[in-house]
């Protein structure tokens, strides 16, 4: 029973370049969940969507991020035009039910050159 | 506003001690707490929760830990360190809904 996946491990972007991380859940959960470790810090949440829809993405920024979880395929998280400080590691977690507890996938290392 | 804190960075113990790593929170309404284990350019694996029920809650590979509402807090402990035990540990509380809140880390080192 495969647990989360992300993909890629590592990804290197050149400023205002675009990144897309991708999350596969947990085989029989529909909950996602995106969250953001800065490096020396604790994992801040940014979004949680359930298929095809945006439940709560009052974690991520205002511009340039985006997220979605289609009927079919992984949860994407989007950064256009990445910057320095968007370099940090990007979690994906997934639940079978809202409330249920969340399990990590392990991440995508995001680097901003 | 839900909040949660791990009072020390790094916590160094030798192999075979014991080990207490901290947090306290802070939440409106019943605490749901989790520990978690971060070892390096890994994600984060899910050690123990407290939902409701005995205040002790016993967890993977040898972890505990005990809820004490009256300090708010939920030490995470093992009777005896293993060098392999040496990561990250995050305490996390969840808000009344899905969010979890996590704490800023705490270092362990067992040294042989």
């Amino acid at each position: 029973n495969a647990g989360v996946m992300q993909n890629p491990r590592h990804l290197v972007r050149r400023r205002g370049q675009e990144a897309r991380l991708r999350c596969s859940p947990m085989k029989g959960h529909s909950h996602v969940y995106w969250y953001r470790q800065l490096p020396e810090e604790g994992l801040k949440f940014m979004v949680y969507l359930q298929k095809e829809n945006i439940i709560d993405e009052s974690g991520m920024p205002k511009e340039r991020f985006s997220a979605e979880f289609p009927k079919e395929g992984p949860s994407i998280l989007r950064i256009q035009q990445v910057v320095r400080g968007d370099s940090a590691a990007y979690f994906c977690a997934s639940s079978r039910e809202r409330a249920y507890e969340q399990y990590f996938g392990p991440g995508t290392r995001l680097t901003v050159t | 506003a839900q909040s949660v804190a791990q009072p020390e960075d790094q916590v160094n113990v030798a192999e075979g001690n014991p080990l207490t790593v901290k947090c306290t929170y802070s939440v409106s309404g019943n605490p749901y707490l989790f520990w978690y284990v971060q070892y390096p350019n890994r994600g984060l694996q899910f050690l123990l929760k407290y939902i409701t029920g005995d205040n002790l809650v016993k967890g993977s590979y040898g972890f505990e830990a005990e809820f004490n509402k009256s300090q708010t807090s939920f030490h995470l402990k093992k009777p005896s360190a293993l060098v392999s035990d040496s990561a990250l540990y995050f305490c996390a509380v969840r808000d009344s809904s899905y969010k979890l809140i996590f704490g800023s880390g705490t270092r362990l080192l067992v040294r042989p």
